[in-house]
């Protein structure tokens, strides 16, 4: 089936290291998004990408990298400058030719810094 | 992209219809009104979205007031599955590479059995 695919679902890193959340899409979407989300408040933009090789910064992008070289992968760094990374993060698609569309969301991925 | 306004917390009991408000008095003529929800520890689902008139899908209905100030979204006959955080957003697509949409913190709907 389609969908969005986002690994590991749980993760648990010390602090001062790096760590890349993966986003894997099989909808042939052009538009992917990372949002982040803190208990009990909305959904934050960290980064989006409307085409492969561009992306953009969103509110919260200090701490945080992404890449797109393939229009399915939108892999998501969370660096060691970022100052609190503990939260559930989200990836998203949507067909980005339309001026409209709903988001596809995955499962998300719940980082923990120890 | 317009502020969209929501009561934090709701109850319904299970059978019954389900009414969210969302209050978006700032909305744009371009602007769409998009919901979706989010079961705990889960990635939000989109629910339903519209411009001017009320919508009707398989999930839910939306009735949009004609001054576009505020919408409602009605979940017919609320099962407990149903129990979730209901976010409302005001959107407009600009332009390529200079969209996105923002989540607020929702309504959390309790359907009681």
């Amino acid at each position: 089936d389609g969908g969005i695919t986002q690994s590991p679902k749980y993760l648990f890193r010390k602090e001062g290291q790096n760590v890349t959340l993966s986003c894997e899409q099989n909808l042939n979407h052009d538009a992917m998004y990372w949002y982040r989300q803190d208990p009990g408040q909305g959904l934050r933009l960290i980064y989006y990408s409307q085409i492969v090789n561009d992306f953009q910064k969103g509110d919260i992008a200090e701490g945080y990298s992404v890449s797109r070289e393939k229009k399915e992968s939108f892999p998501l760094t969370v660096t060691s400058a970022q100052k609190n990374p503990t939260a559930f993060y989200l990836c998203a698609s949507r067909q980005g030719a339309m001026n409209t569309g709903e988001l596809f969301f995955g499962e998300g991925s719940r980082l923990t810094v120890l | 992209d317009a502020k969209t306004t929501q009561p934090p917390s709701m109850d319904c009991a299970e059978g019954r219809a389900a009414n969210l408000p969302c209050n978006h008095s700032t909305i744009s003529g371009n602007e769409y009104v998009y919901w979706y929800r989010q079961i705990h520890s889960q990635g939000p689902q989109y629910i339903i979205h519209g411009l001017k008139n009320n919508e009707t899908n398989e999930m839910a209905s939306l009735i949009i007031t004609e001054d576009r100030k505020s919408s409602t979204l009605i979940l017919p006959h609320a099962t407990l599955r149903d129990t979730a955080v209901y976010y409302c957003i005001a959107y407009m697509f600009l332009n390529f590479g200079n969209e996105k949409l923002t989540f607020g913190t929702g309504t959390r709907l309790t359907i009681i059995p």
